[in-house]
């Protein structure tokens, strides 16, 4: 079965210093990847996402994520944040040994910004 | 911009009451799903659901739990006898076939006291 690791459960980072919040995913067929965010309270909230192409995948609020095959790796940047990116953010994968149609996630990341 | 949509937002019941969830897809999407988030930790797929079968289940997914596409635009999660540990966040996904992405309703924060 497919698997999402997000080594980090919490980040703390400065406001507008970058971050990078780390993923890596187990499959060795074709996956597509996701980055969620959530906010506290609310609902899951599509940041980015990689299905084919382009390595590189710039989403919502400033953050892109650069797919590396070679060492599973999903990782989530942004060069500067905000207090608003405060939230946990959820590495996803789809395909590979688990099928399209299942999304496995991984614990979750809570970024803090600290003002 | 076509989403899926879940009510209600928030579900209070007692113990041991049905309880029932439910999801409107995007409109052309052939696929649906349910998946779990209990608070403090990650969300876990529960049932997926094409041609008006189910099409994979978890673990969680037991005898309690049924899933039910009464007309052409619901689906539903119905939880029989509810438990405090039922308490979560429930959403609802669809896509249009089973290796597309699927697309996240906002989802339904149940209580159970």
């Amino acid at each position: 079965a497919q698997s999402v690791t997000q080594l980090d459960s919490q980040v703390p980072v400065f406001e507008e210093a970058p971050v990078e919040l780390r993923c890596n995913y187990s499959s060795s067929v074709s996956v597509y990847l996701f980055w969620y965010v959530q906010y506290p309270n609310q609902g899951l909230q599509l940041l980015l996402k990689y299905l084919s192409g382009s390595t590189l995948v710039k989403g919502i609020n400033g953050f892109e994520a650069e797919f590396n095959k070679s060492q599973t790796s999903f990782h989530l940047r942004k060069p500067s944040v905000h207090i608003s990116d405060t939230a946990e953010y959820f590495c996803a994968v789809s395909g590979g040994s688990g099928g399209y149609q299942k999304v496995t996630f991984g614990t979750g990341t809570k970024l803090q910004v600290i003002p | 911009e076509p989403e899926v949509t879940q009510t209600p937002s928030h579900q209070v019941t007692q113990m041991g009451q049905e309880v029932i969830l439910r999801c409107v897809p995007i409109s052309n999407h052939l696929y649906f799903y349910w998946y779990r988030q209990i608070l403090g930790q990650k969300v876990e797929f529960l049932v997926s659901f094409y041609n008006n079968e189910i099409s994979e289940k978890s673990e969680i997914f037991d005898d309690q739990f049924s899933v039910e596409r009464p007309d052409g635009s619901n689906f539903t999660l119905k939880i029989r006898s509810t438990k405090l540990e039922d308490s979560a966040m429930y959403f609802c996904a669809s896509s249009v076939s089973g290796n597309t992405e699927a697309f996240f309703g906002q989802g339904t924060r149940l209580t159970v006291v």
